[in-house]
């Protein structure tokens, strides 16, 4: 069984700090896909990585997919109130042998105070 | 822009009542999902769909059905309400192609069942 572990849960910062979050995984992942979550909303997609240490970035926000492709980091520096939300990881996974669902973590719920 | 849409932003039905939840997506995705996403339990997979009249169980179906009559719409329907269905019910589209599979969410439902 395919699973992505999501750290920290829970993430409580003053703004102008900088946070890491991480998702990790024993399985290879041929993608995975950063979202956040904004409370009362659905998930929207920030960024998908692909290549085994590929780097994106998305204005403070830094993506990292490991070098093997199982596990990925977010960065952000100087956090805003306006970066608040859930965080998810989610990677390509399969179901009796169809490719196209995603495995998702549980998330990092993040808190950027004034 | 992908746009999904779902019926209703907060329903409120009573046990044992027959509920439906619709989804529509815009952007002639092959592939649909529901989701219901719990405080601790993450996003779970309840049915997803490849095509038109097919479906496929995800990982808690029991208590649910879903329809797929037309390509851009995706019903779910909880034949019976219980409380323990309470939840924030998300519904998801993407591309059926090679690449990441990037999920894109509606808004949500917030089903209450009293």
């Amino acid at each position: 069984t395919q699973l992505l572990e999501q750290s920290p849960q829970f993430l409580s910062i003053q703004e102008g700090e900088n946070l890491t979050v991480y998702c990790n995984s024993s399985s290879v992942f041929s993608s995975l896909q950063w979202y956040r979550q904004e409370p009362g909303e659905g998930p929207v997609l920030l960024v998908t990585v692909v290549t085994g240490g590929e780097v994106k970035k998305l204005k403070r926000l830094t993506f990292q997919f490991g070098d093997a492709r199982k596990d990925s980091s977010l960065h952000i520096t100087a956090a805003q109130p306006g970066d608040t939300g859930l965080y998810l990881c989610a990677g390509d996974g399969w179901y009796g042998g169809s490719q196209g669902n995603l495995i998702f973590g549980k998330g990092t719920k993040l808190s950027v105070k004034p | 822009d992908v746009k999904v849409t779902q019926s209703s932003r907060y329903l409120v039905k009573r046990t044992g009542e027959k509920v439906f939840l619709e989804c529509v997506q815009d952007m002639d995705h092959e592939n649909m999902f529901w989701y219901r996403q719990d405080p601790g339990l993450g996003l779970r997979l309840i049915y997803f769909s490849y095509d038109v009249k097919m479906k496929e169980k995800g990982d808690i179906p029991e208590g649910y059905s879903v329809s797929r009559e037309k390509k851009e719409r995706f019903s779910l329907i909880l034949e019976s309400a219980s409380t323990n269905q309470t939840s924030m019910y998300l519904c998801a589209s993407s591309w059926a192609g090679t690449g990441g599979y990037e999920q894109y969410f509606g808004p949500g439902t917030r089903l209450t069942v009293t």
